[in-house]
């Protein structure tokens, strides 16, 4: 599975966008990018994976670049219940092997 | 509801004393998983396993067992823990291929002295 470089924090307004972007270079054809996020010390939680089409749905947006080396997460507004550590994750899908979280980038809503 | 649970939820224990957590599934997912999470290293995969009697090695095996013998199951093993295996460990369980969306389970504190 490719690697993935994220900024180790980003700070947002309560109520603005949060853009949280994503690295994976290395990316192949048939990896799709997921993320999930993890509040204080629960259990991570899934938010949205795509493969080359931007997708949306109840919690965020997912942006993929064109050549798909990069993504970004959007959270159209945040609150302070967003803040969290959010996970960037690039595998293959179908492939029932390692999942690697990586360190994953410490958003902080403030208000 | 739909939930993966995990017990204890804290656990204090003394170096090789054998202990076991449980890991239960109610949404009859075929993958489960169990992770560990330290500062500074982020989540790390212990074990895997992709069905009933299948399972695999994660990055940080070592000193872990595991068994799949029931679908909704899956119990992490430490037959003689030391003490750099205080951690904070979860469980997560998803559908199958091309379903790998993971549900993970409320976290198990474990120390070990």
């Amino acid at each position: 599975d490719a690697k993935t470089t994220q900024p180790p924090s980003m700070d947002c307004a309560e109520g603005r966008a949060a853009n949280l972007p994503c690295n994976h270079s290395t990316i192949s054809g048939n990896e799709y990018v997921y993320w999930y996020r993890q509040i204080h010390s629960q259990g991570p939680q899934y938010i949205i994976h795509g493969l080359k089409n931007n997708e949306t749905n109840e919690m965020a947006s997912l942006i993929i670049t064109e050549d798909r080396k990069s993504s970004t997460l959007i959270l159209p507004h945040a609150t302070l219940r967003d803040t969290a550590v959010y996970y960037c994750i690039v595998r293959v899908r179908y492939n029932f092997n390692k999942f690697y979280f990586g360190s994953g980038t410490k958003l902080n809503v403030k208000p | 509801e739909a939930q993966v649970t995990q017990n204890p939820r804290y656990l204090i224990t003394v170096t090789g004393k054998k202990l076991t957590v449980t890991c239960s599934q109610n949404m009859n997912h075929e993958y489960m998983s169990w992770y560990r999470q330290d500062p500074g290293l982020g989540l790390r995969q212990i074990y895997y396993s992709m069905n009933v009697e299948v399972t695999d090695k994660g990055d940080v095996p070592e000193g872990y067992k595991v068994s799949r013998k029931e679908k909704r199951n899956f119990p992490l093993i430490l037959e003689s823990p030391s003490p750099n295996q205080t951690s904070l460990y979860f469980c997560a369980s998803s559908l199958g291929p091309g379903k790998e969306t993971q549900y993970f389970g409320p976290g198990t504190r474990l120390l070990v002295l």
